[in-house]
C-alpha cells in the first residue's frame, strides 16, 4: 500500500541553523513523485521543493533541499539558515498511480518552530 | 497570476444542516482538486476532476457529499446533511494536469465547523 510517514510531530531549530525533517515513503511503482509543502498558520498549502523517483541529483530550492535516498524509500527535507517565518507545519507527500489515476498523499505533518 | 480562490473562509452550522463551498482555480488548469484536512492530519482527497469530468471520488461519502464542475473551470463542494465528524478544513487545488510531476497549487481552505 502507498504511504507516507513522518514520525516528528513537532521540532525546534534555532534561529540560523539548519533543519532536516524526516520522511519516509511506501510504494511498489517504480514512477512516483516527492513532494513538500509547507503550511503555516494561514492555512494555505504552499509548494516548496520536488523530486521524482529518476532524478539522480537531489533537488534544491534556494535553502531547501530534499535529500533524496531512494533505497531506504527516503526523502528528507533540510532547510538551510532557518529563518522566523519557517516556523509552519511541514508535509511530505507522495504522486504516484493508485486506483489508476495518480494521487497524491500526505503525511501527518511535522509542526516546526523557529527560536529566534 | 492569481491564485486558487475560495469561499467561503469559516463557516460554522449545526449538523444536519447543508452547506456549499466554492473554488476558482488558476485560469488554464484542467485539474481541480477537493481534499479534506482533519485537524492534526494532512489533507486527503476527496475529488479530482479533469475539465467537467469526474477522475477519482472513491474516497467521497456520496451519500451527503457532492461535488461538481459543470463548465470545467469553477467547482462547488456540498455537503448535505453535515455530521459533526465533518468539522475541518475544505481546500481546492488545481494544476495544469494531471501528471506526475505536475505541481498542485493550493487555495486558503474554507474552515467547517458542525456543532
Amino acid at each position: 500500500a502507498q504511504k507516507i510517514t513522518q514520525t516528528q510531530p513537532g521540532m525546534f531549530v534555532q534561529e540560523k541553523e539548519a533543519v532536516t525533517l524526516d520522511c519516509t515513503y511506501d510504494t511498489s511503482d517504480q514512477s512516483y513523485g516527492l513532494f513538500w509543502y509547507k503550511q503555516p498558520s494561514s492555512g494555505e498549502m504552499i509548494f516548496l521543493i520536488y523530486q521524482g523517483s529518476y532524478d539522480e541529483q537531489n533537488a534544491t530550492e534556494g535553502r531547501y533541499s530534499l535529500n533524496f535516498q531512494k533505497a531506504r524509500k527516503s526523502a528528507n527535507l533540510v532547510i538551510s539558515a532557518s529563518q522566523l517565518g519557517d516556523s509552519a507545519m511541514y508535509f511530505c507527500a507522495m504522486r504516484a498511480v493508485m486506483d489508476s489515476s495518480y494521487k497524491l498523499i500526505f503525511g501527518s505533518g511535522t509542526r516546526l518552530l523557529v527560536r529566534p | 497570476e492569481a491564485g486558487v480562490a475560495q469561499s467561503p473562509r469559516y463557516k460554522i452550522i449545526e449538523k444536519r444542516q447543508s452547506v456549499a463551498f466554492w473554488c476558482n482555480p488558476i485560469s488554464g488548469h484542467a485539474t481541480l482538486y477537493w481534499y479534506q484536512q482533519i485537524l492534526g492530519q494532512g489533507p486527503k482527497l476527496l475529488i479530482q476532476f479533469q475539465n467537467n469530468g469526474v477522475v477519482d471520488d472513491s474516497q467521497l461519502p456520496k451519500d451527503r457529499f457532492s461535488a461538481e464542475r459543470l463548465k470545467g473551470v469553477d467547482s462547488t463542494l456540498k455537503i448535505q446533511p453535515a455530521k459533526l465528524e465533518d468539522s475541518a478544513v475544505y481546500l481546492c487545488a488545481s494544476s495544469l494536469a494531471a501528471g506526475l510531476s505536475y505541481e498542485q497549487y493550493f487555495g486558503p481552505g474554507t474552515r467547517l465547523t458542525v456543532t
